[in-house]
Parts: C-alpha cells; sequence; structure tokens
C-alpha cells in the first residue's frame, strides 16, 4: 500500500495561492492520485484526479512530479469556504482496488 | 457523478445493540465502499462490497463485527453489531464512477454513530 504523507495544518488568508503537498513514496505503477475535500459533518468531496505532469480543472490544479512520490494540489485564490480538511488519496483501479487515505491537512482560511 | 445516500444519517445507540445503514446509489456501480471515520481521524476502509459475492474486509475487520449485504448494484448495507462506544463514528459509503479512462470515488454524506 501507498502510504501518504501530509501536513497536519495550514493557514492562509483570502485571495492566496495556497499549496498543500503530499508524500507517496511507494506509490506504484498502476496508482492514480486523488485529492478530496471534506467539511465537518460531510462526506469527502473530490477534487482532482491526476497520474502525472500537471492537472487543471475549474478549482484546482494536481502537480505530480516525474517520480511520482509526491504531489501537490494548489487551490488559486481561496476564500473563507475553503476552509476544510483536505486528502490526498493513492489508489490503483480495477477490481484489486487498494484504498489509503492520507490523514488529511486542516487548511484555515483568514479573513 | 454518482448521487449517494444514506440513512439514518444520525442515530445513538444503546451498547450491546446492532445498527443497520443503508446506502443508496442513483445509478448502477459494481464497486462499493464502507469506510469509517472516528473523531478527528481519516478515514479508514472497512470492506469493499462487490454485488453478487462476499465483502472483502480490511484487517482490523471482520464480518461478524460489521456484515454487509449488497443485493443489488444500486444499494448495500453496513451493520454495526453489539455496539460499544468505541464504535462511535461516522461511517460512509462511497463507490466509484469512471471519469474517463479513471476511476473516481464519491461519497455519501454519512452516518454519525454516537453509542451510548
Amino acid at each position: 500500500l501507498a502510504k501518504t504523507t501530509q501536513p497536519i495544518s495550514m493557514d492562509s488568508y483570502e485571495g492566496q495561492e495556497v499549496n498543500i503537498t503530499c508524500s507517496h513514496n511507494n506509490i506504484a505503477t498502476n496508482d492514480y492520485i486523488t485529492w478530496y475535500q471534506q467539511f465537518p459533518s460531510q462526506g469527502p468531496r473530490f477534487i482532482i484526479q491526476g497520474y502525472k505532469t500537471k492537472v487543471t480543472n475549474e478549482v484546482a490544479s494536481l502537480f505530480i512530479p516525474a517520480d511520482r512520490k509526491s504531489s501537490t494540489l494548489s487551490l488559486p485564490r481561496v476564500s473563507l469556504s475553503d476552509t476544510a480538511v483536505y486528502y490526498c488519496l493513492v489508489a490503483n483501479s480495477g477490481s484489486a482496488r487498494q484504498l489509503t487515505f492520507g490523514s488529511g491537512t486542516q487548511l484555515t482560511v483568514l479573513p | 457523478s454518482a448521487v449517494i445516500s444514506q440513512k439514518p444519517s444520525r442515530d445513538i445507540c444503546q451498547r450491546g445493540t446492532s445498527l443497520t445503514i443503508q446506502c443508496q446509489v442513483d445509478s448502477q456501480v459494481t464497486m462499493m465502499f464502507w469506510y469509517r471515520q472516528q473523531p478527528g481521524q481519516s478515514l479508514t476502509l472497512i470492506a469493499t462490497a462487490n454485488q453478487g459475492s462476499e465483502a472483502t474486509y480490511e484487517s482490523g475487520f471482520v464480518i461478524d463485527k460489521f456484515p454487509i449485504s449488497r443485493p443489488n448494484l444500486t444499494f448495500s448495507t453496513l451493520t454495526v453489531s453489539n455496539m460499544s462506544p468505541e464504535d462511535s463514528s461516522i461511517y460512509l459509503c462511497s463507490v466509484d464512477s469512471a471519469a474517463g479512462h479513471q476511476e473516481t470515488q464519491y461519497f455519501g454524506p454519512g452516518t454519525r454513530l454516537l453509542v451510548l
């Protein structure tokens, strides 16, 4: 299983760009990297997924270096409503899925 | 994306009793997953439930304590048996939904369980 490591917490101010890095040194060839956002008393919400290089969607970007041993979630211009726990998940696809959630990063956006 | 609902959304139970949590998906899915999230902690996978076969349990979780049913491709139940206060957690159902060539997990809103 690809164990993941994330910072426990981060603080930021409104309007800033936030980068959260996840380490996954033992990632396997067929593993994908997925990031989720979770608000209190809610289930995790999918943010973005990637395999290598850079992926961008309407809410975030995901940077994955060539060795894939880490990934960085980038949130542009955060707002107070982005205060949440962000989880990095490394998992393979197919019927033999193995799913490992990181410890999560509590992001607090300050006014 | 898949829309997932769970029942009940929350419950308070007495120790020694059992609670069955339902998970309903708005589309047919092959794999459904059950997670536990203890207060202030990350998610821990309990088991994977495929329709038509026995659930596959992760280390530390056993069928006698967490029996799972998967009667069709849109529904699953997780029972928390003989509950103790240590079972107080949020229980989450999730499904795989193909997004292009990748598989993405979508989560239900969770069931918040408090055992007294």
